[in-house]
């Protein structure tokens, strides 16, 4: 069955820090998609990044960067010098062949707060 | 560009009321919906998906239904509203054909139930 685990629920660092959010998934599929979305106080979900299961490549976007792991079943996300605009819940999601078209299966996120 | 719209914002019900909330895309044609509910203080839990008009799969048994009247058109009902429905309700749509696409939600309706 699809799982994905969102192990840290909530973050607290100070400004310019760097922060790691962790994701690791189970899928019996070879085949998978990978996600991450941001959901700041608003409440709206933004997507940020998509990654398939045979790439894993690293990637990096500004301040964000990515860290796919196959050995590990793990899709790590990292801020590097945080700032106070970073604060939201962070949910890592997962898409399979046993999904229902497309459906994405949602970690219980990780609420990062960035103090001033 | 493709935008997608939720309303109400926010709803305070009595229980027992009927329920209707309203999601509208606009920019593309013959989107994948969904309906997500996310619990306070909990991650999003997929209840609805539609692949077409008068096309729609339930993922998990429970109070509520959905409809797609239009292509682009995604309503969520309830006849009687329970407390547990309480919750944040976000829509989102994603290409048709393409389901590992990512998802793009809607601002959301926040839903009380008293």
């Amino acid at each position: 069955a699809q799982k994905v685990t969102q192990a840290q629920t909530e973050i607290s660092v100070v400004e310019k820090e760097d922060v790691t959010l962790d994701c690791v998934y189970e899928t019996r599929d070879t085949t998978y998609y990978l996600f991450w979305y941001k959901q700041p106080p608003s409440g709206e979900l933004v997507f940020l990044i998509r990654r398939n299961s045979f790439d894993e490549q690293n990637e990096i976007s500004g301040r964000y960067s990515w860290n796919f792991q196959k050995s590990t079943s793990s899709f790590n996300f990292t801020i590097t010098a945080s700032q106070v605009v970073d604060s939201a819940v962070y949910f890592c999601a997962l898409s399979d062949l046993g999904g229902s078209q497309g459906n994405l299966i949602f970690g219980k996120g990780t609420k990062l707060s960035v103090k001033p | 560009s493709q935008t997608i719209h939720q309303w109400p914002a926010t709803l305070v019900q009595p229980v027992g009321s009927p329920l209707s909330l309203e999601c509208t895309v606009e920019g593309t044609s013959n989107p994948n919906l969904y309906w997500y509910r996310q619990a306070a203080g909990r991650g999003l839990q997929l209840l609805f998906y539609s692949v077409g008009i008068g096309q729609i799969s339930s993922e998990v048994p429970q109070n509520l239904s959905a409809s797609r009247p239009q292509d682009r058109q995604f309503i969520l009902s309830s006849k009687k509203l329970l407390l547990s429905d309480s919750g944040f309700y976000l829509c989102a749509w994603t290409a048709d054909g393409a389901p590992y696409n990512e998802q793009f939600f809607g601002p959301g309706t926040r839903l009380t139930v008293l």
